[in-house]
């Protein structure tokens, strides 16, 4: 089976704008995670989604949002982007995101914002 | 809110040199993963634990569950320079594919 891809791998951006990832999870998986990877505050959990729902939630401002479509695809968006936003931001899926199911992550999209 | 503590944050040893990095919480967790970032790359699954005093191997790595549920560790004997990288333990109870992460715990491995 394909792994977790996401596109696009790096992106630089400019305070201001907005900017929409993308991250395909592995075949039959319906779980997908966002995280966001800093030197500063490590991996942190951005949000999850299920079957199109948002399932639960971290602790980021609303100009982080997602979605996820009935292929299990998901979507993340940033508006109004700030310097802090350069991360590497990572997805991962699994079956159903039960207690105890391996994520499986992607390589990453690289967001630098400028 | 939930938190798990890692440390130390970095570690230097020279190859063959032995290595753990430990994993604490405040609170009883309900099963502890690890993974692995290599430089430039992404989280990869190593193991989980779910039992207290649950101990188990994969060749030189040996992971430790506390009896409390409340801390665990990774033991790396005999390190090689293919070990470089960040191990990262994470908890996971939310039953929505939420893990809370630790710091993480950067190897270096002089060879």
């Amino acid at each position: 089976k394909a792994g977790v891809t996401q596109t696009p791998r790096y992106l630089i951006k400019t305070r201001g704008q907005q900017v929409t990832l993308s991250c395909s999870p592995i075949s039959g998986h319906r779980s997908v995670s966002w995280y966001q990877q800093t030197p500063g505050q490590g991996l942190q959990f951005l949000f999850e989604y299920f079957s199109e729902t948002q399932r639960n939630k971290g602790n980021f401002p609303g100009r982080f949002s997602g979605r996820q479509f009935s292929n299990s695809r998901s979507e993340m968006n940033v508006s109004t982007l700030e310097l802090g936003d350069s991360a590497l931001y990572l997805c991962a899926s699994s079956l159903v995101g039960d207690t105890g199911e391996t994520q499986y992550f992607g390589p990453g999209t690289r967001l630098l914002v400028l | 809110g939930q938190q798990v503590m890692q440390i130390p944050q970095y570690q230097h040893v020279q190859e063959g040199e032995d290595f753990t990095t430990y994993c604490n919480s405040s609170t009883t967790l309900s099963n502890i993963q690890w993974y692995k970032q290599r430089p430039g790359g992404h989280p990869v699954f190593l193991i989980q634990l779910v039992k207290s005093g649950e101990v188990k191997k994969q060749k030189r790595l040996t992971f430790q569950f506390g009896e409390a549920k409340k801390n665990s560790s990774l033991h790396i004997t005999a390190t090689q320079t293919t070990d470089v990288g960040t191990y990262f333990c994470a908890e996971d109870s939310s039953n929505t594919g939420k893990l809370i992460f630790g710091q993480g715990t950067t190897l270096q491995v002089k060879p």
